[in-house]
């Protein structure tokens, strides 16, 4: 059964600090990975969408890597603003079928707050 | 275009009441799921729709659970005989499949049941 854990569960940082947020799955064989944030009240919006074949994906001021054979991705953020604060989900999928049986698998996530 | 969108946003129901929540996935995707976010339990899977193919209910928690898909868009969530556990944040995801790859899910705002 896949597991996804992130640390640190919370992060502050001052605004303007570069920050990491780090994800684990303990299986492996994963079709992809995505990067979510999720403010209060809210659903959830897509950051960034990394293939199995890929090592990384960038948009804007994030940037997110993926090593599947040590299980782990990074979610970078340049230059924090007090807009990001929110929390920080990734979540994998797992090609289960031929027929792309595909379900998120979510990690537990970082609830992120940048300090003006 | 439009996004994802689910309703009601807040449910409130007495315990023992059927509830159907609904959604409607972005125009054009023929990917549908249902993930339940219960409070300190983060996100889980309940069931995948794609295209006519039988639906991965492998999620549902109970046999009180069920969804439909009607003409391929649309989809109704239903809970029979609601119980207090069942008191959480229902989001909708919609994807795009192009052959056997899978695009990002979008969700919607989701749907705030709280069983009384």
């Amino acid at each position: 059964k896949q597991e996804v854990t992130q640390i640190p569960a919370a992060l502050s940082v001052p605004e303007g600090e570069n920050l990491v947020l780090n994800c684990s799955f303990t299986d492996s064989a994963i079709y992809n990975l995505q990067w979510f944030r999720q403010d209060p009240g809210k659903g959830l919006t897509s950051l960034l969408l990394i293939q199995s074949s890929q090592r990384e994906q960038t948009s804007g001021r994030l940037n997110a890597s993926l090593d599947k054979s040590s299980g782990r991705s990074t979610l970078y953020i340049a230059a924090s603003q007090p807009g990001d604060s929110a929390t920080y989900l990734c979540a994998v999928v797992r090609l289960i079928s031929n027929f792309g049986n595909e379900k998120l698998t979510f990690g537990t996530g970082t609830r992120l707050t940048i300090i003006p | 275009g439009a996004g994802v969108s689910q309703s009601p946003s807040n449910k409130v129901t007495e315990k023992g009441k059927d509830v159907e929540l609904r959604c409607d996935p972005i125009s054009g995707h023929t990917a549908l799921y249902w993930y339940r976010q219960s409070l300190g339990q983060g996100l889980e899977f309940l069931i995948y729709f794609q295209g006519n193919s039988a639906p991965d209910k492998s999620g549902l928690p109970s046999d009180r659970f069920s969804a439909e898909r009607t003409g391929g868009s649309v989809s109704t969530l239903t809970i029979q005989r609601t119980q207090q556990e069942d008191s959480a944040v229902y989001l909708c995801a919609s994807s795009l499949r192009t052959g056997i790859r899978t695009d990002t899910q979008y969700f919607g705002p989701g749907t705030r049941l709280t069983v009384l």
